[in-house]
């Protein structure tokens, strides 16, 4: 299954700053996801990464606080912008592939 | 840190028993579900699929079981380990094709020795 990279692995961020969180696969895959997982809760779709177009989001995540890139079919990068402490949780990056779907480890984001 | 699910239910058994997880889902469209096991300060890890056109699947010491009827999954852990304490989710691919999964509220499991 592809193997993901996904950095930082941890950050504390002052409120009303910026976060790009990177997501490497190591391999070329259709769908990429990103998540977020607020503290002691289930993961929850932020947004489909679309190669060459914009990202869609779900209700509840505007692009203007979650913007996203997907330059090429192996890199993405979700940005979290005029962070908050309600902001703090766990980011994850997903691939959808041949082998089924595969998480990162995660960014782990505590907003001060 | 906090750890992942301080906040979920919680199923506790004895090192050796077997665990039963249980899982509800919503959108009868579903027609792909899968077990996730998320440790601490780590993405969810596959455990085991089942497609809806199966109502039973095993693998290593673990077994899926799919209800459509009443829209209920349940993973069953034999002979239970403390490598198994963890946090469980169900996740399901609602529709066709490669689409994000929707994932369940999550339950702990703590294995005691």
């Amino acid at each position: 299954s592809a193997v993901i990279s996904q950095k930082p692995s941890r950050d504390i961020c002052q409120r009303g700053t910026s976060l790009t969180i990177q997501c490497q696969v190591d391999s070329q895959v259709t769908m990429m996801f990103w998540y977020r997982q607020q503290p002691g809760q289930s993961l929850t779709l932020i947004a489909t990464a679309n190669q060459g177009s914009e990202a869609t989001y779900e209700s509840g995540f505007v692009i203007d606080k979650f913007p996203i890139s997907r330059p090429n079919l192996t890199f993405s990068t979700l940005t979290v912008s005029n962070m908050s402490p309600e902001d703090s949780s766990i980011y994850l990056c997903s691939v959808s592939g041949a082998d089924g779907y595969t998480f990162g480890s995660g960014t782990r984001l505590t907003v001060v | 840190g906090e750890s992942v699910g301080l906040h979920l239910p919680t199923l506790s058994v004895q090192e050796g028993d077997n665990s039963i997880i249980n899982c509800a889902y919503s959108n009868s469209a579903s027609d792909y579900f899968i077990w996730y096991k998320q440790e601490s300060g780590k993405g969810p890890q596959f455990i085991i699929d089942i497609r809806s056109n199966m109502d039973k699947r095993q693998g290593q010491r673990v077994t899926v079981l799919l209800n459509k009827t009443v829209k209920h999954l349940s993973l069953q852990i034999a002979a239970t380990q403390p490598g198994d304490s963890a946090v469980y989710f169900c996740a399901e691919n609602r529709g066709t094709g490669r689409r994000a999964l929707t994932f369940g509220s999550g339950t702990r499991l703590q294995v005691q020795p």
